[in-house]
């Protein structure tokens, strides 16, 4: 397993765009996870799946965010009508449920620029 | 709601020397799970240590090694004999036994110098 992959590394967009993000998780991990990080800041939870259903939400997930996980395996975090305040990392990470506290596996990110 | 704290936003180390960088949290849960993580400039998360606040013995990890200390709410990171590599941005994480989502404080970077 080449863990967990996350495209594209970099995306920079116009104002006012939609943007599609994609993360590939650890094949036997059920759990997927989405966090955004801001420069000079820790990453902060937006989301999270098991499987296909999305259990959590952050208020942080504004009506123009929406991430989805349809077959349990691959996600997607889709931003639309993007704002200058949406720059930033968006990390990905997975696990197995029931071990979260082993601690979860990252991404390497994918990093949003809107102009 | 929980909250996590690192009060140094840098520290430098030489080589082969020791460095300890600081967490403190707030919560109100007796049980829960700490994370030291670390943040290359590959980006990519590492999971460095992780202490279960159940257990109180310390965590170790090679180099690594806590100081836990419940009742201050205190979560503290050693690393002994600093190498280049360690240079990164390390974060400390709290995760609730009940909710599966970290909060991260804001970062420590680490400089290591030969």
């Amino acid at each position: 397993d080449t863990g967990v992959s996350q495209d594209p590394r970099h995306k920079i967009t116009k104002r006012g765009q939609n943007v599609t993000f994609r993360c590939d998780p650890i094949s036997e991990h059920n759990r997927l996870y989405w966090y955004r990080q801001t420069l000079g800041q820790g990453p902060e939870f937006l989301t999270y799946f098991q499987n296909e259903a999305q259990l959590e939400k952050s208020r942080l997930l504004s009506d123009r965010f929406s991430a989805e996980r349809p077959k349990g395996s691959f996600s997607t975090l889709e931003i639309q009508r993007t704002e200058q305040g949406d720059s930033a990392m968006y990390l990905c990470a997975s696990s197995l449920a029931g071990t979260g506290g082993y601690g979860y596996t990252f991404g390497s990110g994918t990093r949003l620029t809107v102009v | 709601a929980q909250t996590v704290t690192q009060s140094q936003p840098e520290m430098s180390v030489q080589e082969a020397e020791t460095v300890t960088l600081s967490c403190t949290y707030d919560t109100s849960e007796s049980d829960y799970y700490l994370f030291w993580y670390k943040q290359p400039p590959s980006r990519q998360m590492i999971l460095v240590i992780r202490q279960e606040a159940y257990k109180q013995q310390n965590a170790t990890e090679n180099r690594f090694s806590v100081n836990f200390q419940k009742a201050a709410k205190s979560f503290s990171l050693k690393i002994s004999d600093s190498q280049l590599g360690d240079a990164a941005m390390y974060f400390c994480a709290y995760r609730s036994l009940i909710a599966d989502k970290l909060i991260f404080g804001t970062g420590t970077r680490l400089q290591v110098f030969p």
